[in-house]
C-alpha cells in the first residue's frame, strides 16, 4: 500500500541556519511528491512538487526539495531559516494504485518546524 | 480569486445532531475530496468524487455522507454527529490529471459535544 512517513514530528532550528524537514515514501510506480504548508488555523498551502525531470525542485518561500529514488525520500529544504518559515508541513504523495483516475493524495502526519530568533 | 470555499469556519454540534459542511470551487475542477484533520494524525481522506454524479469513500467514511450534483459544489452531510467528530474539515480540489497538486479550502472546526 502507498504511504508517506515523515519521521519527525518537530523540527528546531534557529534562525539563519539551515533547515531539514523529512520525507519517505512508498508507492508503487512513479511517484507524485507534493509538500504543502499550513500556518495556524489556515488551509494547507502548496509548496512545491516533483512529478518528472531534476531530483532538485524549487518551490515557494525559497524552499526546495530533493527528490532521491533510491532512498525513497523527498526531503524539504532550505538554506536559511526565518521566524516566519515556523508552521506546519506535510508531504503527500499521489496514490499511484488508482494512478489519474482518482487522484487521491495521501498525507503524513506531519512535521512541526520551530524556528528561534 | 475564490478558489475553494469552505462554510461555516466554526460550528459548534451536539451529539445526535446533524449538519452539512459546504464545499464550492470556481476553477472547474473535477476532482475533490474532504480530508478531516486530528493531532498526530494527519489529515486523513474521507470521502472523494472524480466528477459531477460519482463519489466514492476514502479511509474514513463511516457518519458521513456525499454527493456532487454540479461539478463546483462538494457538501459533507454528517448524519449524527458524535465526539469522535471534532476534528477540523478540509475540503481540496484539483485537476484530474493532478500535476499540480491540491487547492484547500481554510477548513471548518467543528467541535461536537
Amino acid at each position: 500500500a502507498q504511504s508517506v512517513a515523515q519521521p519527525e514530528d518537530q523540527v528546531n532550528v534557529a534562525e539563519g541556519n539551515p533547515l531539514t524537514v523529512k520525507c519517505t515514501y512508498s508507492v508503487s510506480g512513479n511517484p507524485y511528491l507534493f509538500w504543502y504548508v499550513q500556518y495556524p488555523n489556515r488551509g494547507l498551502q502548496f509548496l512545491l512538487k516533483y512529478i518528472t525531470g531534476d531530483n532538485l525542485v524549487k518551490g515557494s518561500y525559497g524552499f526546495e526539495a530533493e527528490f532521491n529514488k533510491s532512498q525513497t525520500s523527498f526531503h524539504l529544504k532550505k538554506p536559511s531559516a526565518l521566524v516566519s518559515d515556523s508552521a506546519l508541513y506535510f508531504c503527500a504523495v499521489r496514490d499511484s494504485v488508482y494512478g489519474g483516475a482518482t487522484n487521491k493524495l495521501i498525507f503524513g502526519t506531519g512535521t512541526l518546524l520551530a524556528v528561534q530568533p | 480569486n475564490a478558489g475553494v470555499t469552505q462554510t461555516p469556519k466554526f460550528q459548534v454540534l451536539k451529539t445526535g445532531q446533524s449538519m452539512t459542511l459546504q464545499c464550492a470551487q470556481d476553477m472547474n475542477h473535477e476532482y475533490m475530496s474532504w480530508y478531516r484533520q486530528d493531532p498526530g494524525m494527519g489529515l486523513r481522506l474521507i470521502h472523494y468524487s472524480v466528477g459531477a454524479g460519482i463519489t466514492d469513500q476514502g479511509e474514513v467514511p463511516n457518519g458521513y455522507n456525499v454527493s456532487r450534483s454540479t461539478t463546483e459544489d462538494f457538501p459533507l452531510r454528517l448524519l449524527s454527529a458524535a465526539p469522535s467528530q471534532t476534528s477540523v474539515y478540509f475540503c481540496a480540489s484539483s485537476s484530474t490529471e493532478g500535476r499540480h497538486g491540491y487547492t484547500f479550502g481554510s477548513g471548518t472546526r467543528l467541535t461536537v459535544v
